[in-house]
């Protein structure tokens, strides 16, 4: 199956830095990913659709000014958490959909990063 | 808000037992819908989608599908211990861009 990397698996920070995820499809081109938001216990929430080339759609509450989505390429978008709290501790999870799979329809998620903000 | 809602259980069910997880929605649009594992501290993995009214099968899996009904379930036979995880529904939006996620239903199998 499809392959999607996140990096770094782990990360702590301050509160006041930024702190940028990664997230890769390996091998295959992702037209768009997905960025989610999972609190212990809780469901994953959507925060934002990344399209590569264009600007990212947020989801309603979700301040695009503190989540800065960049989908430079097509097997590469990146999440920058900008000055942290520690409210922001959270499982971060993305996901892409690959472009050309077979109905299109599948997702595909990339392991997580567990963002931990002191 | 569109809402897809499960049981957070847990669920506790013997090795070999068959589990059953249910799911309703509320978005009667809906087409698309999914079901994903998730192990503590991992992230999703896809099991299996269905879009038809009815069952689809997979090995030990079975999905089912009643859209009059807004409901979908996931059946699992023989269940064993290595299947105890949390089982989240998902359906995709009206626009068809991105999934909407249930709180999950913890499976237990004990052996």
């Amino acid at each position: 199956g499809a392959v999607v990397s996140q990096h770094p698996s782990r990360v702590i920070c301050k509160s006041g830095t930024s702190v940028k995820i990664e997230c890769r499809s390996l091998d295959f081109q992702a037209t768009t990913m997905f960025w989610y938001r999972q609190f212990p216990k809780q469901s994953l929430m959507l925060m934002a659709t990344s399209n590569e080339g264009s600007k990212a759609t947020y989801e309603q509450g979700v301040e695009k000014d503190k989540f800065l989505i960049n989908h430079a390429s097509l097997t590469l978008s990146t999440l920058t958490v900008t000055s942290a709290h520690p409210e922001d501790s959270s499982f971060y999870i993305c996901s892409a959909r690959d472009s050309w799979g077979a109905g299109g329809n599948e997702q595909f998620f990339g392991p997580g990063t567990r963002l931990t903000v002191l | 808000q569109k809402e897809v809602e499960q049981n957070s259980g847990p669920l506790s069910v013997p090795e070999g037992a068959i589990a059953s997880l249910n799911c309703t929605y509320s978005d009667r649009g809906s087409q698309s819908f999914f079901w994903y594992r998730q192990y503590s501290g991992k992230s999703p993995e896809l099991i299996m989608f269905i879009y038809s009214n009815g069952d689809k099968e997979d090995g030990r899996f079975t999905a089912q599908l009643n859209k009059a009904s807004q409901y979908v379930s996931l059946l699992i036979r023989d269940s064993q211990p290595s299947d105890s995880a949390t089982y989240l529904c998902a359906v995709k939006n009206q626009a068809g861009t991105a999934l909407i996620f249930g709180k999950g239903t913890t499976l237990s199998v004990s052996s």
